[in-house]
């Protein structure tokens, strides 16, 4: 079946290092493909996302691009910041109403100041 | 940005109880709520999808009689767990699923609750 496999934290940095999350996927067809971010003590939120091949999503500074010959969506970013501590989540979707969402087991990252 | 809220956020009750838990959209309405578990380091599994007025779809292998969900309005849907085993403890999270063009990001999108942790003793 569809899946997700991502990296297993936790990641720990200094601020303003690079960061990379890795993430693999599993699936038939074109499925989108998302990073979530959970912060300490609130729900998951959108942080980007790449519906076709070699479509880069990017918000905040962080970038992913839908890598097909791969089947990999890594999450990049230049300089974290403290700020970015948190919880992220690599996921696909198959329907493009996103009804359901695969995510994979999320990966924690800490940045020390 | 949109917001669900979820109640409460953690709830610790005996073996043989049962527990609901409220899942709110609070500045939109959301025809489909989404209900997910997770397991420690484990990823999100959707168990059911909710829908105002009908009734939710569940996930193969979730047992429909042992999590109710209910979805009376467009801004509440709520989870119980009927007579719950420790097996049962775990990380329950919804999500409400906006309008099209509601997400900052132009997508049909779903916001997450901040989750319930529940043990079951």
């Amino acid at each position: 079946g569809d899946s997700v496999t991502q990296m297993e934290g936790p990641v720990t940095l200094s601020e303003e290092a690079f960061l990379t999350i890795n993430c693999t996927y599993t699936a038939t067809g074109y499925p989108s493909l998302f990073w979530y971010v959970q912060y300490p003590g609130e729900g998951l939120q959108l942080l980007l996302k790449a519906t076709k091949a070699d479509d880069k999503g990017s918000n905040k500074g962080f970038e992913a691009t839908y890598r097909k010959e791969t089947t990999s969506f890594h999450l990049e970013k230049g300089s974290v910041q403290v700020s970015d501590s948190a919880v992220y989540f690599c996921a696909l979707s198959k329907d493009s109403s996103a009804s359901k969402i695969i995510f994979g087991s999320g990966t924690r990252l800490s940045i020390r100041p | 940005g949109a917001v669900v809220s979820q109640h409460p956020s953690r709830v610790i009750c005996k073996s043989g109880t049962s527990v609901k838990i409220e899942c709110r959209s609070l500045d939109f309405q959301a025809t489909t709520m989404f209900w997910y578990r997770q397991f420690p380091k484990q990823s999100l599994m959707l168990m059911a999808t909710s829908n105002e007025g009908s009734k939710a779809t569940y996930e193969q292998g979730v047992e429909k009689d042992k999590f109710l969900i209910n979805h009376a309005s467009l801004t509440l849907s709520t989870l119980t767990v009927t007579s719950a085993h420790p097996e049962d403890s775990s990380f329950y999270i919804c999500s409400a699923r906006a309008l099209p063009g509601l997400g900052d990001l132009g997508y049909n999108e779903q916001f997450f609750g901040p989750g319930t942790r529940l043990t079951v003793l």
